[in-house]
């Protein structure tokens, strides 16, 4: 059974840069059906979508972030890593990483979504 | 900004059925985006619990149904039990966002 798993610094200093990395075990990154996303939840607030990524590289930023998000997929190790730079404050949050399936794909469907999530890991941003 | 909206809260008793209302717009689930359900349990990761609207995952109780009309989509849980209290989330696709986008969450109370 497929389970992912965040990992990452709990503090970052302000104007510095995020990075978590997300595991993937008991099953592979390689599938064209899936793509590798991250969603944050500051508190108090909605679930944001950040990004997703498919195997071989191929990534998908949501506009409000995209100038300040890097994904990356290391298939050797089974990770995929998320980078955010010059965080603030409003950066503060529960960091998840999810496996983003195709709706087309899994049932013909139109509009994405997220059926395998990690326990999340909370990150501050804090001098 | 495009949102999607759900009551912060409903409860019912034991064996009875609630439903929780997640209205969109026309850019999301009126532009004909599929609705996902997720169930978040108390310090556990969410888990997807209705996909496309009116599918369960494998494993998902037929106790909880989805449905959607319009702007609109409702979870429904009927012979509401005790295990079932949690947050709930909606979530679709917004094409003027450009992003996914999440309901603020319905905490469900079992009295």
């Amino acid at each position: 059974q497929v389970q992912v798993q965040e990992s990452g610094p709990g503090l970052v200093k302000p104007s510095e840069t995020l990075s978590l990395t997300c595991t993937v075990s008991g099953g592979s990154l390689y599938s064209s059906d899936y793509y590798w996303g991250w969603i944050r939840q500051p508190p108090g607030k909605r679930l944001e979508w950040i990004g997703s990524i498919q195997y071989g590289g191929t990534t998908y930023y949501n506009p409000s972030l995209k100038s300040r998000v890097t994904m990356s997929v290391d298939t050797s190790k089974s990770q995929v890593s998320l980078k955010l730079s010059s965080v603030t404050a409003a950066d503060t949050a529960v960091y998840s990483c999810a496996r983003h399936y195709r709706a087309f794909v899994r049932y013909r469907g139109n509009g994405d979504g997220f059926d395998i999530w990690g326990q999340g890991t909370v990150v501050a941003v804090s001098s | 900004q495009s949102v999607l909206t759900q009551p912060p809260s409903v409860s019912g008793a034991p064996g009875q059925r609630v439903t929780i209302s997640c209205t969109g717009s026309g850019s999301n689930i009126g532009a004909g985006y599929d609705v996902h359900w997720y169930q978040q349990l108390p310090r556990t990761a969410p888990k997807l619990l209705i996909y496309g609207n009116t599918n369960r995952p494998s494993g998902v109780p037929d106790r909880f149904s989805g449905s959607k009309s319009g702007t609109s989509a409702s979870l429904a849980i009927t012979g509401l039990q005790a295990e079932d209290e949690a947050d709930y989330y909606c979530q679709s696709y917004d094409t003027s966002l450009s992003t996914y986008v999440f309901g603020l969450g319905t905490k469900v109370t079992v009295l």
